[in-house]
């Protein structure tokens, strides 16, 4: 099957700094990604939708300065994490689709644990 | 998305038939029923998803009453492993790429 790719797997970085997270279709192309956060014990949280060319999708009460999102490639999108605090630790998860056709449902990637401290 | 009511949480034993039920009396007729499982600290997974007929593949069966009010997932013979969070989707027609998780189910297997 489809697989997505995350990368780093986990990261802890300093209060302040900037992280960046990678997301990559591996076998397929993908014209749009999704990036959703998880708190401990809550659900995913859709935080933006990723189109290849051209400006992230940002749902209500996300802060589009703050979460960074490039999809340079059919195949890679970034969220970029800016002055990262503490309350920005979370589980963060991306989703892609098949870009032909009747390509099926998204496939998940399996998610960065992001750790400010 | 159709809005979708799961049970918090259900136990099952090792071995038997884990039954979780999901309301989505608001569904339309053209809005499909998707179920995702997240196992701890890992990404979702998907199961199964069915419009009106009953649907089986190697992972689940899912069963959707024919007013499509309501759907079960059946995992036939539940092992440790199936311990996780199971959500249930109903998302509007021609976005489902852009899926909206609620709070799930919580299925825990038991020895």
């Amino acid at each position: 099957g489809a697989v997505v790719s995350q990368h780093p797997s986990w990261v802890i970085c300093k209060s302040g700094t900037s992280v960046k997270i990678e997301c990559r279709s591996l076998d397929f192309q993908a014209t749009t990604m999704f990036w959703y956060r998880q708190f401990p014990k809550q659900s995913l949280m859709l935080m933006a939708t990723s189109n290849e060319g051209s400006k992230a999708t940002y749902e209500q009460g996300v802060e589009k300065d703050k979460f960074l999102i490039n999809h340079a490639s059919l195949t890679l999108s970034t969220l970029t994490v800016t002055s990262a605090h503490p309350e920005d630790s979370s589980f963060y998860i991306c989703s892609a689709r098949n870009r032909r056709a009747g390509g099926g449902l998204p496939y998940f990637g399996p998610g960065t644990r992001l750790t400010v401290t | 998305d159709a809005k979708t009511t799961q049970p918090t949480s259900m136990d099952c034993a090792e071995g038997r038939a884990a039954n979780l039920p999901c309301n989505h009396s608001t569904i339309s007729g053209n809005e499909y029923v998707y179920w995702y499982r997240q196992i701890h600290s890992q990404g979702p997974q998907y199961i199964i998803h069915g419009l009106k007929n009953n649907e089986t593949n190697e992972m689940a069966s899912l069963i959707i009453t024919e007013d499509r009010k309501s759907s079960t997932l059946i995992l036939p013979h539940a092992t440790l492993r199936d311990t996780a969070v199971y959500y249930c989707i109903a998302p509007p027609t021609g976005t489902a790429s852009k899926l909206t998780f609620g709070t799930g189910t919580r299925l825990q297997v038991t020895l």
